[in-house]
């Protein structure tokens, strides 16, 4: 298994471009997490979904963000549009039972926008 | 609503000596507590998890967490550190709908 697949690993746009984050889960996983990580912060939950419906999106912390997952093996994570604070490295984590079972993330992708 | 604490940013080891990784919590319920490693640029990695059963849980590369009720600690210990252990640690614990975890505290593992 390839585990869980984002891209691109790294991103650098400029402030008010509109940035795309990709995300291709384990297969059978019928949980999606989306997670941003910086040094002031932490890691910090943005949404996630069971078999592709989202359940929980209070983490995402404007309009600007939005996340789809139009199939089981697909997820894109969009901010329109971006702002030098949102650069931080976005994961993507997907598990078969939830929260109580474990993720697995992807490696990640590193936004910049200057 | 659930918290984990690392207290330690950072933790200095000398290569072959004991290691211990420090977390606390608190969950309402049962907890399930669980430890990921980060290394540089890269996703976090599962560790080891305590849902039930033997407070002293084992898990990947050597690694094993003495879950403490009373304390409502979750302690990462390794009995001989590594250097290529050095990496970002952070503990996570299950809540209603919800993982939460920790800050992170780095290890340095020195030779």
């Amino acid at each position: 298994d390839a585990g869980v697949i984002q891209s691109p690993r790294h991103e650098v746009t400029e402030m008010g471009q509109e940035v795309t984050l990709r995300c291709k889960p384990i297969s059978g996983h019928d949980y999606l997490f989306w997670y941003r990580q910086t040094m002031m912060r932490g890691l910090e939950l943005l949404i996630y979904f069971n078999n592709n419906v989202p359940i929980d999106d209070s983490g995402m912390p404007e309009d600007r963000f939005s996340a789809k997952m139009p199939n089981a093996s697909f997820s894109t994570l969009k901010i329109q549009p971006s702002e030098p604070r949102d650069s931080a490295v976005y994961f993507c984590a997907s598990s078969r039972q939830g929260w109580r079972d474990i993720q697995y993330f992807g490696a990640g992708t590193r936004l910049s926008v200057l | 609503a659930q918290s984990v604490a690392q207290p330690e940013d950072q933790v200095n080891v000398a290569e072959g000596n004991p290691l211990t990784v420090k977390c606390t919590y608190s969950v309402s319920g049962n907890p399930y507590l669980f430890w990921y490693v980060q290394y540089p640029n890269r996703g976090l990695q599962f560790l080891l998890k305590y849902i039930t059963g033997d407070n002293l849980v084992k898990g990947s590369y050597g690694f094993e967490a003495e879950f403490n009720k009373s304390q409502t600690s979750f302690h990462l210990k390794k009995p001989s550190a590594l250097v290529s252990d050095s990496a970002l640690y952070f503990c996570a614990v299950r809540g209603y709908s919800t993982l939460t975890f920790g800050k992170g505290t780095m290890l340095l593992v020195s030779p």
